[in-house]
C-alpha cells in the first residue's frame, strides 16, 4: 500500500525555470514531511522539511508548500541549476511507534535541468 | 564530523551465500534505520533499532534477513542465502533521540549473481 504518492516522475527544466514536484499521502497520522536530494551513487540528503502547522517554508531557492486539508504538499525549486539535476523524493513520518520516525517515501522524481 | 559509514559499498554475492552489511551511525545518534533501494524504485523501511534492541521490524522480509545494533560496534543487516531479489542498493541512516532527522549513509550496492 503506498502511502505516499510522488509525481511527476522525470521533470526536464531550462536552466532558470522553476521546478515543481508535488506529493499527497493518505495517513493523516503524519505530522513531518521532509524532502531528499539523491545524485547517482549516492544516499539521500535531506533538503528540507516542513510539519503541518506551517503552510510553506523557505530555505533558499527551495520552497514547501503544504496543504493540510488537500493532505498534499509541493516542493518548488526556484532558478533551477544544472547542479540540481538528481531525484527527489518526497517523504512523511507519524505514527511513531516506540518513538521511532521511520520515513514512507515517494516513489521519486528524475529532475534534469537543461541549459 | 563523520557522517554515516557503511561498508562496504559494493558487495557482490552468488546465490546461497550470506551478505553482511554494515553501518556505523553518526556519533552520539543511538537511533538507527535501515532501508532499501530496488532498481528504479522509492526507499522502502525496514528496520529501527536502538543500542542492542529492535523497535520495529515491520519493512523485514520474514525469512532470511536480520538486524542487530549491538551495545559497542556498528550495526549489521545480516541476509542469509541470497537470491537474485535481493540485489538492491540498503541504506542506513541514523538519528539522534527525540528528533525527526534522518542522516543517511552513502550505501551499500548488493549485487547477487
Amino acid at each position: 500500500q503506498q502511502q505516499v504518492k510522488q509525481s511527476p516522475q522525470s521533470l526536464i527544466v531550462q536552466k532558470g525555470g522553476i521546478s515543481i514536484i508535488n506529493c499527497a499521502y493518505e495517513n493523516t497520522a503524519f505530522d513531518y514531511f521532509p524532502w531528499y536530494q539523491q545524485f547517482p551513487g549516492k544516499g539521500p540528503a535531506l533538503l528540507i522539511a516542513i510539519r503541518p502547522d506551517v503552510s510553506e517554508k523557505k530555505e533558499g531557492r527551495f520552497t514547501i508548500s503544504f496543504n493540510k486539508s488537500a493532505k498534499q504538499f509541493s516542493l518548488h525549486i526556484m532558478d533551477s541549476q544544472p547542479g540540481d539535476s538528481a531525484t527527489y523524493f518526497c517523504a512523511a513520518v507519524g505514527g511513531r511507534r516506540g518513538g521511532g520516525n521511520k520515513l514512507t517515501f515517494g516513489t521519486g522524481t528524475q529532475l534534469k535541468v537543461e541549459l | 564530523n563523520a557522517g554515516v559509514m557503511q561498508n562496504p559499498r559494493h558487495l557482490v554475492r552468488r546465490r546461497g551465500q550470506e551478505a553482511r552489511l554494515r553501518c556505523s551511525p553518526v556519533k552520539g545518534h543511538s537511533h538507527v534505520y535501515w532501508y532499501r533501494q530496488l532498481p528504479e524504485e522509492g526507499l522502502k523501511f525496514m528496520v529501527y533499532l536502538q543500542k542492542e534492541n529492535i523497535i520495529d521490524e515491520s519493512g523485514m522480509p520474514k525469512e532470511r534477513f536480520s538486524a542487530e545494533f549491538p551495545k559497542e560496534g556498528p550495526s549489521i543487516l545480516r541476509i542469509q542465502q541470497v537470491v537474485r531479489g535481493d540485489s538492491a542498493a540498503y541504506f542506513c541512516a541514523s538519528s539522534p533521540p527525540h528528533t525527526d532527522t534522518q542522516y543517511f549513509g552513502p550505501g551499500t550496492r548488493l549485487t547477487v549473481l
